[in-house]
């Protein structure tokens, strides 16, 4: 298996514009988790889903954030639009059982 | 709410026992995650607690005390590519992880 795939790997984009970042969980996964990571908070959960259905968003910072995940093999986070505070490492990792969860390359995200 | 502390830095030689501990405050928790990350590269999972008591993995083991809110990862045979930055993270029962800041483990020959 591939494991869990990002993309893109790095995006670079200015103040107000709409980013997208995508994942793709390891087949027969139903847990998806997305994370987003800073020097100055760390590691943090955003959202995640079962079987496709978020179960728990209050980890995402505000309305300009969004996940979808409309099957089980993909899964998409939006921020629109976008601030350089939101520059940061985002996360994305699947689980057969919530718990040993298995983590994408990333995505490094910078807003200008 | 939640609270996670565990020691910023450590450094240890190699082949050398070390122990990195965790103390944490959760409300509704369930679990323990111990993951380790190296510099630029994403977590992987090393283990995860709900039961009191200490789990070995090989090298690697981890322990948790329920009614101390405490947990340590234990690291034997300690190898250079040890190095790295070790995060302990609490999980409540409707599956919300809150991370710490990581310990970075530095180990010199």
């Amino acid at each position: 298996d591939a494991g869990v795939i990002q993309s893109p790997r790095h995006e670079v984009t200015e103040m107000g514009q709409e980013v997208t970042l995508r994942c793709k969980p390891i087949s027969g996964h139903d847990y998806l988790f997305w994370y987003r990571q800073t020097m100055m908070r760390g590691l943090e959960l955003l959202i995640y889903f079962n079987n496709n259905v978020p179960i728990d968003d209050s980890g995402m910072p505000e309305d300009r954030f969004s996940a979808k995940m409309p099957n089980a093999s993909f899964s998409t986070l939006k921020i629109q639009p976008s601030e350089p505070r939101d520059s940061a490492v985002y996360f994305c990792a699947s689980s057969l059982n919530r718990y040993e969860q298995f983590f994408g390359p990333g995505t490094r995200l910078t807003v200008l | 709410g939640q609270n996670i502390d565990q020691p910023t830095e450590m450094t240890a030689t190699e082949g050398a026992i070390v122990q990195i501990n965790c103390t944490y405050q959760t409300s509704g928790f369930n679990g323990l995650f111990w993951y380790q990350q190296h510099a630029g590269e994403a977590p992987t999972f090393l283990s995860y607690n709900v039961l009191d008591g200490l789990e070995e993995k090989g090298r690697f083991s981890s322990f948790l005390s329920r009614s101390k809110g405490y947990s340590y990862l234990l690291l034997k045979e300690l190898q250079m590519k040890d190095s790295a930055s070790y995060l302990c993270a609490s999980n409540t029962n409707a599956g919300k992880s809150t991370f710490g800041d990581g310990t970075t483990l530095t180990v010199k020959p």
